[in-house]
């Protein structure tokens, strides 16, 4: 079965670049999402289809997938931002892939 | 406002049926395919199940496969998952997800979550 793999965490200060990566064999010749959730809440989308933001989601959120590699880049990183994000794929037509998770520290 | 709301969860002893339920609103509820995520405590997401907009196709996690079936009644825009022959490794939180109906799909709404805790 289709496996993807993410850091379990990420560190990074506020006003920096934290960036999230997602690996899985030929991502990138499928499609990437990623969603957020915070502690106690139900996951949100913050980007789909490689690089695409939801109205609602701040410019800050960025995304891109390439080779074996999708990558979650948060420019500027507020204190809000700290949560859980995933990466999700579609194994075939009917079957979803999640990633394990990333725990993005705000230091 | 898209609303999914689950209900239904609770505790079951190992071995036991549940029924979770999640109540669609503010959307045409028989144009959109629908899943069930899970969420085991203090772990990742973990997909579970899928039907189509008209109920005809299903498909699991070979997880859950033989053991839960997602149904839905669209016209009263409900979706349903039969969980039997509960394990302790099928406790979590429960989501059921909206896929959009774009070509390259994705999940663009979640309800809040109903807990199933499977314990004697």
């Amino acid at each position: 079965s289709y496996e993807l793999t993410q850091p379990p965490s990420v560190s990074v200060s506020p006003g920096q670049t934290a960036s999230i990566t997602c690996s899985g064999d030929k991502l990138g010749d499928k499609y990437a999402s990623w969603y957020q959730q915070k502690p106690g809440q139900s996951p949100v989308l913050v980007i789909y289809q490689d690089a695409k933001r939801p109205s609602g989601i701040p410019e800050r959120f960025s995304g891109s997938n390439s080779g074996n590699t999708a990558t979650l880049t948060i420019s500027g990183t507020q204190a809000m931002d700290e949560a859980d994000y995933y990466c999700q794929a579609w194994d075939s037509s009917t079957s979803v892939v999640f990633g394990g998770g990333t725990k993005l520290t705000v230091l | 406002q898209v609303r999914l709301v689950e209900s239904g969860g609770g505790v079951v002893q190992p071995g036991r049926s549940l029924r979770l339920s999640c109540a669609a609103s503010e959307f045409t509820f028989s144009f959109y395919t629908l899943h069930w995520v899970r969420q085991a405590p203090g772990k990742g997401l973990e997909w579970v199940a899928v039907i189509s907009s008209d109920g005809r196709n299903r498909y699991y996690a070979d997880s859950v496969k033989g053991r839960f079936t997602i149904s839905r009644d669209n016209s009263k825009n409900t979706l349903f998952l039969q969980m039997n022959s509960l394990r302790a490794e099928d406790a979590a939180v429960y989501y059921c997800a909206r896929e959009t109906v774009e070509a390259i799909p994705y999940f663009d709404y979640w309800g809040q979550g109903t807990l199933v805790t499977v314990s004697s």
